[in-house]
């Protein structure tokens, strides 16, 4: 089956503590985005690559890092700088040709 | 950034009535597209309206777009307990391809 995974869905993390989101895609995309959601709230960008080893900054990456070493692949680090990491984060890819979106499951981080 | 406002904020209906979700936006788009969200899960792209047209349909979706007013309406007929989920407009007006997601309509369909 084709899509986008994402691990782990629930994720604990202490204060000061750095944590990495997976995001795996098998859909031969070359465009990868994660974007937070907060409760009741719309989804923000906070990176965006558009083809392997290059990345660029979203609306609100302070706090946050991303690599791009594969195309299938563009994990999430939630930095100790990040003051309210506590969110939903989602991973998207898309084809590049209508722009339309494919999303993975989340992760829902809390901050204990 | 917020690029698309969404009214209402909830809506509750009974099963078989129609839904309407509108969105206002601020800048020209190339396109304006609308996704589901059930509780706790991914987006679905449901629908895309490029710049260049007013109105589309899929199944029991109807979407349209009116570039002047800078708003697109999203219309579910005879509505199912199963199309509860949170609906987002979401806007392409950036390089990059990059989109903008509104606030979402929270919709609660009663059997």
């Amino acid at each position: 089956d084709g899509g986008i995974t994402q691990s782990p869905k629930y994720l604990f993390r202490k204060e000061g503590q750095n944590v990495t989101l997976s995001c795996e895609q098998n859909l031969n995309h070359d465009a990868m985005y994660w974007y937070r959601q907060d409760p009741g709230q719309g989804l923000r960008l906070i990176y965006y690559s558009q083809i392997v080893n290059d990345f660029q900054k979203g609306d609100i990456a302070e706090g946050y890092s991303v690599s791009r070493e594969k195309k299938e692949s563009f994990p999430l680090t939630v930095t100790s700088a990040q003051k309210n990491p506590t969110a939903f984060y989602l991973c998207a890819s898309h084809s590049g040709i209508y722009n339309e979106q494919f999303f993975g499951p989340g992760t829902r981080l809390t901050v204990l | 950034s917020q690029q698309g406002e969404e009214d209402p904020q909830a809506l509750s209906i009974q099963e078989g009535e129609n839904a309407t979700m509108n969105c206002s936006y601020k800048t020209s788009i190339n396109n304006l597209q609308w996704y589901r969200q059930n509780s706790g899960r991914g987006l679905v792209h449901l629908i895309l309206i490029r710049s260049n047209e007013r109105e589309k349909h899929s199944g029991r979706l109807r979407v349209t777009l009116d570039t002047s007013k800078k708003s697109s309406s999203l219309l579910i007929t005879a509505s199912r307990a199963a199309d509860t989920a949170s609906y987002f407009c979401a806007t392409d007006s950036r390089a990059g391809n990059m989109l903008t997601f509104g606030g979402g309509t929270r919709l609660m369909v009663k059997p």
